[in-house]
């Protein structure tokens, strides 16, 4: 099966300026997770869908961060406006409710610069 | 948010047996204890899943005491494409009606021939 996309793998941005991530979970998943993930850190959780109703996004930045499912498959991701403190890899990953562990399923990233 | 602590590296020899422990003292009474492994610009991937006592599949083996309050990934026989990552992921519960993923440190495995 397709693994989860996501795109684009690599951005690099000027503080204050925009940016929007994009990712496509494995077909059928229910649950979608955004991760940010420091380098040298472990990944940090930004916000859980399940289908396209939010589970959890305490850790989400809303003043400047925003995160949409529509139709409980493809998601996006924003910063508006960005700080230097967002350089990161942001992971997409999705899991299945119907599986018996709740083994996630991560992309391949995309590493995001701010200037 | 308490931290899910783990030795920032280790190092090992190919052939030898590797343990990586996770101390996880906020461990949600109801969530699993999971295992990832992640190489250099990729995302993570699981390698195994457990609840309590001990867990093994074709790659590696998880042992959880009874209090859940910390677990050890074990790796037999490590070789060099080993040399990676790995990170304990738990549910932590602070009053709400779901669980927050916390992923822990990571430690750096290192495996030299």
């Amino acid at each position: 099966e397709a693994g989860v996309a996501q795109s684009p793998r690599y951005k690099i941005i000027e503080k204050r300026q925009s940016v929007a991530f994009w990712c496509n979970p494995i077909s059928g998943h229910a649950t979608l997770y955004w991760y940010q993930q420091i380098l040298g850190q472990g990944p940090k959780l930004l916000i859980q869908f399940q289908n396209n109703g939010v589970v959890d996004d305490s850790q989400l930045p809303k003043d400047r961060f925003s995160a949409e499912r529509l139709k409980g498959v493809d998601s996006t991701l924003k910063i508006q406006p960005a700080k230097l403190e967002d350089s990161a890899v942001y992971l997409c990953a999705s899991s299945s409710l119907d599986s018996f562990y709740n083994e996630q399923f991560f992309g391949p990233g995309t590493r995001l610069t701010v200037l | 948010l308490a931290k899910t602590t783990q030795p920032i590296s280790m190092d090992s020899y190919e052939g030898q047996e590797v343990n990586i422990t996770c101390s996880h003292n906020n461990i949600a009474t109801n969530d699993y204890i999971t295992w990832y492994q992640q190489f250099p610009s990729q995302g993570p991937r699981f390698i195994i899943q457990g609840y309590k006592t001990k867990v093994t599949n074709e790659v590696a083996s998880l042992f959880i005491p009874a209090d859940r309050k910390s677990s050890t990934l074990s790796l037999p026989r490590v070789s060099l494409s080993d040399t990676a990552v790995y990170y304990c992921l738990v549910g932590e519960n602070y009053g709400g009606a779901t669980n927050k993923l916390i992923f822990g440190t990571g430690t750096l495995l290192a495996v030299q021939p």
